[in-house]
């Protein structure tokens, strides 16, 4: 079956906590990406990668780190958690696209909720 | 000005109506314009994608686009409680993503009422 996972699926921490939100999928895609979703802000880009060891910002990436050494893993790291990165956070992939250009349905995982106390 | 802008809703309508839902985006350099169903508690799914000026129509759904303007709308007929969700505009903006974001909106919560 053709998926995304996110792990864990609920994580409640504490401040300065160091932890990682894993993200694989299986389709081949080469363009993975992390969104965080909050109440009355929606979907927000945290990073994207467009292909193994290619990554770059998106609109909120203080505080995280990403990398892309396979190109089905994606994990995001936050070094250190603060409340504000309380969130419900989405990995999501998808094919590349023609010359770039974002042409493909962007298919998401279940979503991670995290809570930092 | 937001890139993305939507009504937040709840748009509602009710059974067997036409439901409205609409989008206005910044960059006009933008390609591609994507509609995204959120039931609460699941994650987005793609309902429909549109690339050219003009209505695009799949079932029950029909994306209309218009760059001139810069929005986008999505309309559902014969609407059913089962669409009653969260429905996300997500446009490609080219000027400030190079292609390669895609930036959402906030978007509107549809309530389909028997």
């Amino acid at each position: 079956e053709a998926q995304v996972t996110q792990n864990p699926r609920y994580l409640i921490t504490v401040t300065g906590k160091k932890l990682t939100v894993t993200c694989s999928q299986n389709m081949n895609h080469e363009y993975m990406s992390w969104y965080r979703q909050d109440p009355g802000l929606g979907l927000r880009q945290i990073y994207y990668s467009m292909n193994v060891e290619v990554t770059d910002k998106g609109d909120v990436p203080e505080g995280y780190k990403v990398s892309r050494k396979e190109k089905r893993n994606f994990p995001l790291i936050l070094e250190s958690p603060s409340p504000n990165q309380t969130s419900l956070y989405f990995c999501a992939s998808r094919l590349r696209g023609l010359a770039g250009v974002n042409t493909g349905e962007l298919f998401f995982g279940e979503g991670s909720r995290l809570t930092v106390l | 000005q937001k890139e993305v802008e939507q009504n937040s809703g709840p748009l509602s309508v009710p059974e067997g109506a036409i439901a409205s839902l609409n989008c206005t985006y910044s960059d006009r350099g933008s390609q591609s314009f994507f509609w995204y169903r959120q039931y609460s508690g699941k994650s987005p799914e793609l309902i429909m994608f549109i690339y050219s000026n003009g209505d695009k129509e799949d079932g029950r759904f029909t994306a209309q686009l218009n760059k001139a303007s810069q929005y986008v709308s999505l309309l559902i007929r014969d609407s059913q409680p089962s669409d009653s969700a969260t429905y996300l505009c997500a446009v490609n903006p080219i000027l400030t993503g190079g292609g390669n974001k895609l930036t959402f909106g906030t978007g509107t919560q549809l309530k389909v009422e028997l």
